[in-house]
């Protein structure tokens, strides 16, 4: 599968702890994207990456959240001091850039949070 | 920012028949409005998408409208099967990159 790749799949958490998930866009997709889907909702944009520059974060992200994309190819969502509102399921796209960016989106399996 | 409205939130067909989900935005300058399948436990798939300088798009036997003076889009599924039983998002964009989504239909086609 050479889509874009997620870990872990599932991360059960207890509340106060740190965690970390990874993402792996398609090699050829210079832009990377963030996105929380909580049960019967749409997924919310989180923040974006242009390869290595984090170029937009949403104001729903609070400061414990922080991401990077430290050589421009995979990308890490932190959570800090995890809260159960934070459960959720981190869905981590990518796509080309371009006029054509935001049509050649292609999600991952996404990680499920549960913090306890 | 964007608000995206969409309706119904459950929608029960027989096989064969035809589903209509529809969604508002708020933001005139959205210019791009993709649909999204979400079968349970699985990615958003992209199945169609239109820009805002096409008032239709089809795609064997799935379609979208546009009304830009509304501010309001439709998806179409014709000749429904139980696959296409799934989670269904419409979004929109008035940024290039980021998509803002509806709630979601979930849409069950009985046989």
């Amino acid at each position: 599968d050479t889509g874009v790749s997620q870990d872990p799949r599932h991360k059960i958490t207890k509340r106060g702890q740190n965690v970390t998930f990874r993402c792996d866009p398609i090699s050829e997709h210079n832009r990377l994207y963030w996105y929380r889907q909580t049960l019967g909702q749409g997924p919310e944009f989180l923040t974006y990456f242009q390869n290595e520059a984090q170029l937009e974060k949403s104001r729903l992200l609070s400061d414990r959240f922080s991401a990077e994309r430290p050589k421009g190819s995979f990308s890490t969502l932190e959570i800090q001091r995890t809260e159960q509102g934070d459960s959720a399921m981190y869905l981590c796209a990518s796509s080309p850039s371009g006029v054509q960016g935001e049509r050649g989106y292609t999600f991952g399996s996404g990680t499920r949070l549960t913090v306890v | 920012g964007e608000n995206v409205e969409q309706h119904p939130s459950t929608l029960s067909v027989q096989e064969g028949d035809s589903a209509v989900i529809k969604c508002t935005y708020s933001d005139s300058a959205s210019n791009y409005f993709p649909w999204y399948k979400q079968e349970l436990g699985k990615r958003p798939q992209l199945i169609i998408d239109i820009r805002s300088n096409v008032g239709e798009k089809k795609d064997q036997r799935i379609a979208v409208t546009l009304n830009k003076t509304a501010k309001h889009f439709s998806l179409h599924i014709t000749e429904t099967q139980p696959e296409d039983s799934a989670v269904y998002f419409c979004a929109a964009s008035d940024s290039g990159y980021a998509l803002n989504f509806g709630k979601g239909t979930s849409l069950l086609v009985t046989p």
